[in-house]
């Protein structure tokens, strides 16, 4: 049963810092990788979505890298900004469409 | 893209009573959509796979009666959580895969608040 481990719980950065977010899972087979943004009271927002034959993707100032055979992915944020803060999900998906969450990293961006 | 809306978006029942949440697929046809449940501070878990014309296969420990799921088009999936209790109120979300099974779009989401 696939397994998905999100480090550190929560996060808390100044404004202006890069930092990285850390996603593992059990079963490195795994169709794709995603990440999700989640305001409280909210919904997901899509942020990106590598699928597995690729190794990473880029939209704006976030980067995610996927490492099937270590178990691994990394959402990367760069000059974090307050609005940035928001509790960020990754989800491993299988080939049937089915997504296991990680519980997910709260981080504050403080002005 | 692909948007997969739900309706409502929120809902406030009495304990007791049955609560139907739609999840539609507004520009493409899904053949199977997901319901998955977020307790408050919990992260989101599957809850059963929905499939057009057939029955709908629950995960481990999902009631299956009391979570009711209909399929009837490929545009559109409803959940219904009969005989809503408190411990029922939680965050509800689907999503459809479109156009393979490695993409997935996710609904806004339904809050539900069993009083």
């Amino acid at each position: 049963k696939q397994e998905v481990t999100q480090i550190p719980a929560a996060l808390s950065v100044p404004e202006g810092e890069n930092l990285v977010l850390n996603c593992s899972f059990t079963d490195s087979a795994i169709y794709n990788l995603q990440w999700f943004r989640q305001d409280p009271g909210k919904g997901l927002t899509s942020l990106l979505l590598i699928q597995s034959s690729q190794r990473e993707q880029t939209s704006g100032r976030l980067n995610a890298s996927l490492d099937k055979s270590s178990g691994r992915s990394t959402l990367y944020i760069a000059a974090s900004q307050p609005g940035d803060s928001a509790t960020y999900l990754c989800a491993a998906g299988t080939n049937a469409g089915k997504s296991t969450f990680g519980d997910g990293t709260t981080l504050t961006v403080k002005p | 893209g692909a948007v997969v809306s739900q309706h409502p978006s929120w809902v406030i029942c009495k304990s007791g009573t049955s609560v139907k949440i739609e999840c539609r697929s507004l520009d493409f046809q899904a053949t199977t959509m997901f319901w998955y449940r977020q307790f408050p501070k919990q992260s989101l878990m599957l809850m059963a796979t929905s499939n057009e014309g057939s029955k709908a296969t629950y995960e481990q420990g999902v009631e299956k009666d009391k979570f009711l799921i209909n399929h009837a088009s490929l545009t559109l999936s409803t959940l219904t959580v009969t005989s809503a209790h408190p411990e029922d109120s939680s965050f509800y979300i689907c999503s459809a895969t479109y156009p393979t099974p490695d993409t997935q779009y996710f609904g806004p989401g339904t809050r539900l608040t069993v009083l």
